[in-house]
């Protein structure tokens, strides 16, 4: 039962354009969401995150929008780099049990120089 | 601070050895979990702690075993090496806030 989905196992964007990562979620327990990257032979970095009570969170280039009645979020990187290829891990946090994190099985994003 | 180290990189085993794969945080954090990664699969969770002494099985927790004596470090023992266990290993530490940092990560190869 995969909780937390991201359907689009890969993504190539324009180098300048925008770049939308996707994930859904189906535990309506889930309070708070997180992104990770990670560069191949790496542990995931955290990149951004966002509370429940919250529907954007923005921090320089990376952007985060939570819409909870369709139970979905996005990542946007605007505008996109070279150095933003990696693959990008959607995770959330159940407000039981809250000490553990369920991960989604990840988008490749290819910026395309 | 070097964050979450772990050791070694890389390792072959064959079927039925056995072997530790370490994790050490310089954070100060108390919470503390081991992930593995399969191929084209998200971030499995195989065991996690909430402190010294205290430990407590995840997602796929067959076939590991681990212990918490101290803050800084989580090992994870595999007893009996299975094919099934060939994955890249996660160790992470937690801050208050809900992010988790990771280590580089240990491939492992079971043949």
């Amino acid at each position: 039962d995969q909780q937390v989905k991201q359907n689009s196992p890969s993504l190539s964007v324009q180098e300048g354009r925008i770049s939308i990562l996707n994930c859904d979620y189906t535990n309506s327990m889930f309070d708070y969401f997180l992104w990770y990257k990670k560069y191949p032979a790496e542990g995931p970095t955290f990149l951004i995150s966002i509370s429940s009570i919250k529907d954007k969170n923005e921090d320089g280039r990376f952007t985060v929008f939570l819409n909870k009645s369709a139970k979905h979020l996005s990542l946007h990187i605007v505008p996109s780099q070279p150095g933003d290829s990696a693959v990008y891990f959607c995770a959330a946090r159940s407000n039981f049990g809250n000490e553990k994190l369920t991960f989604g099985t990840g988008t490749r994003l290819t910026i395309i120089p | 601070n070097a964050g979450v180290t772990q050791t070694p990189k890389f390792r072959i085993l064959k079927i039925g050895q056995s072997m530790t794969l370490q994790c050490t945080q310089d954070m100060n954090h108390n919470y503390m979990y081991w992930y593995r990664q399969d191929p084209g699969m998200g971030l499995k969770l195989i065991y996690y702690s909430v402190g010294a002494g205290i430990t407590d099985k995840g997602e796929v927790p067959n076939g590991y075993n681990v212990s918490r004596s101290t803050t800084e470090d989580f090992p994870l023992r595999l007893e009996l090496a299975a094919p099934s266990q060939t994955s890249v290993y996660f160790c992470a530490s937690r801050t208050p806030s809900y992010e988790q940092y990771f280590g580089p990560g240990t491939r492992l190869t079971v043949t």
